[in-house]
């Protein structure tokens, strides 16, 4: 069985400050996908990042930097200089090559940046 | 282009009442699941439908059911509501290749009373 767990409930950072927020997934398949999604008070899940099971290479984008271990089964997405804007709940999300497009997700992390 | 739309954003219905929520997803995607969000539960996966055909289902009673239409639009209806019932329900859509991103509308918020 899938299972995604973001043991971080609740995170509260001063702006400008970088924050971690970890992921950590167990699955019995050698194919999945991960994922990263963003929920404003809005309500709206934000996709953030799609990364395979076979790519373990990091990403950067702007603010936002992902890595992603398979050796520790970990997801970790990390915001640099953070900002007020990104207030939010944020979400990790495990799908397996055989589940099609059932995302299962953890039960998410809140951060609140305060100025 | 437009997101995925939903309606109503809003409902309150009453217990053993039933509940048809819609879902327009992007134009192009034929692809539409939908989530149950609780704050004890968390983000549940419901049901998939792809080409009108349900592909995959979580592990929900049968009064969930849902549909989807020629043209991609999705209805998922609940049958004799439940307070539990009670929750943000999210659509989301996606695109023809598997595993892709979701993208999510901004769900329709259902109180039972």
């Amino acid at each position: 069985a899938q299972k995604v767990t973001q043991a971080q409930t609740e995170i509260s950072v001063v702006e400008k400050e970088d924050v971690t927020l970890d992921c950590v997934y167990e699955t019995r398949d050698t194919t999945y996908y991960l994922f990263w999604y963003k929920q404003p008070p809005s309500g709206e899940l934000v996709f953030l990042i799609r990364r395979n099971s076979f790519d373990e290479q990091n990403e950067i984008s702007g603010r936002y930097s992902w890595n992603f271990q398979k050796s520790t089964s970990s997801f970790n997405f990390t915001i640099t200089a953070s900002q007020v804007v990104d207030s939010a709940v944020y979400f990790c999300a495990l799908s397996e090559a055989n589940s099609g497009y059932a995302l299962n997700f953890g039960k998410g992390t809140s951060l609140l940046v305060t100025p | 282009k437009a997101g995925v739309t939903q309606t109503p954003r809003y409902l309150i219905k009453t217990r053993g009442q039933q509940v048809t929520l819609s879902c327009s997803p992007i134009s192009g995607h034929r692809s539409v699941s939908w989530y149950q969000q609780t704050p004890g539960q968390g983000l549940q996966f419901l049901f998939e439908y792809f080409s009108e055909t349900q592909r995959n289902k979580g592990n929900f009673p049968g009064r969930f059911s849902g549909r989807q239409f020629s043209n991609s639009r999705s209805e998922m209806n609940v049958s004799t509501l439940e307070l539990g019932d009670s929750a943000l329900y999210l659509c989301a859509s996606s695109s023809n290749v598997v595993n892709t991103e979701a993208f999510f509308g901004q769900g329709t918020r259902l109180t039972v009373v």
